[in-house]
């Protein structure tokens, strides 16, 4: 089946420091990827929407200055969270859609942790 | 615009009982709703999803749900649960077949098996 990679699953960067997560659809053009953010025992909030080739639609209430979100081909999708804060240490899954809107596969999700 | 409820933040059965995930979701559209599970420190993985047509879906690992309009519902049921089923699940709505639709979470029921 479809696959769906990030990388790194697990990074620890020092607070005021930025760091970037990768998001690849291994066998399938993604024209749309989402990212979100877990808390510890809290369900997935949805941080924005990416589209190939466009600015990614950030919901309301996540800093679009903060977290960077890069979409600029149809197998790559890139979270940059710039000058990380302890508050940013999370779990975030990226996923991504392919032909079939409602069709959409999840990445392993990646670590976080800001020191 | 879409929310899911779930009913009940953690269930525990035990080994062999039937499993009973509650679910409600509002929708200004007809809905697409998800059902996915967690184990730990991983990402989702797909249980299950409606979009159209038979309203009791079949998934993996022996689960099913029905989706019943009138109750608003989709609640997800295995008849014999097994140690290997308790994780995190998660109920998700979508508004339909749009490349614009997102698919929000409900705030998951962690699924604990006893002996």
């Amino acid at each position: 089946g479809a696959v769906v990679s990030q990388h790194p699953s697990w990074v620890i960067c020092k607070s005021g420091t930025s760091v970037k997560i990768e998001c690849r659809s291994l066998d399938f053009q993604a024209t749309t990827m989402f990212w979100y953010r877990q808390f510890p025992k809290q369900s997935l909030m949805l941080m924005a929407t990416s589209n190939e080739g466009s600015k990614a639609t950030y919901e309301q209430g996540v800093e679009k200055d903060k977290f960077l979100i890069n979409h600029a081909s149809l197998t790559l999708s890139t979270l940059t969270v710039t000058s990380a804060h302890p508050e940013d240490s999370s779990f975030y899954i990226c996923s991504a859609r392919d032909w079939d809107p409602n069709t959409i596969y999840f990445g392993e999700g990646s670590w976080l942790t800001v020191v | 615009a879409q929310s899911v409820t779930q009913l009940g933040s953690h269930v525990s059965v035990s080994e062999g009982a039937l499993v009973l995930l509650r679910c409600n979701y509002s929708s200004s559209v007809p809905p697409y709703l998800f059902w996915y599970v967690q184990y730990p420190n991983q990402g989702l993985q797909l249980l299950l999803k409606y979009t159209t047509g038979a309203t009791l879906v079949k998934g993996i690992n022996g689960f099913e749900a029905e989706f019943k309009k009138s109750e608003t519902s989709f609640h997800l049921t295995k008849p014999s649960a097994h140690m290997s089923d308790a994780a995190e699940y998660f109920c998700a709505v979508s508004g339909g077949y749009s490349s614009a639709s997102k698919i929000i979470f409900g705030s998951g029921t962690r699924l604990s098996i006893r002996p």
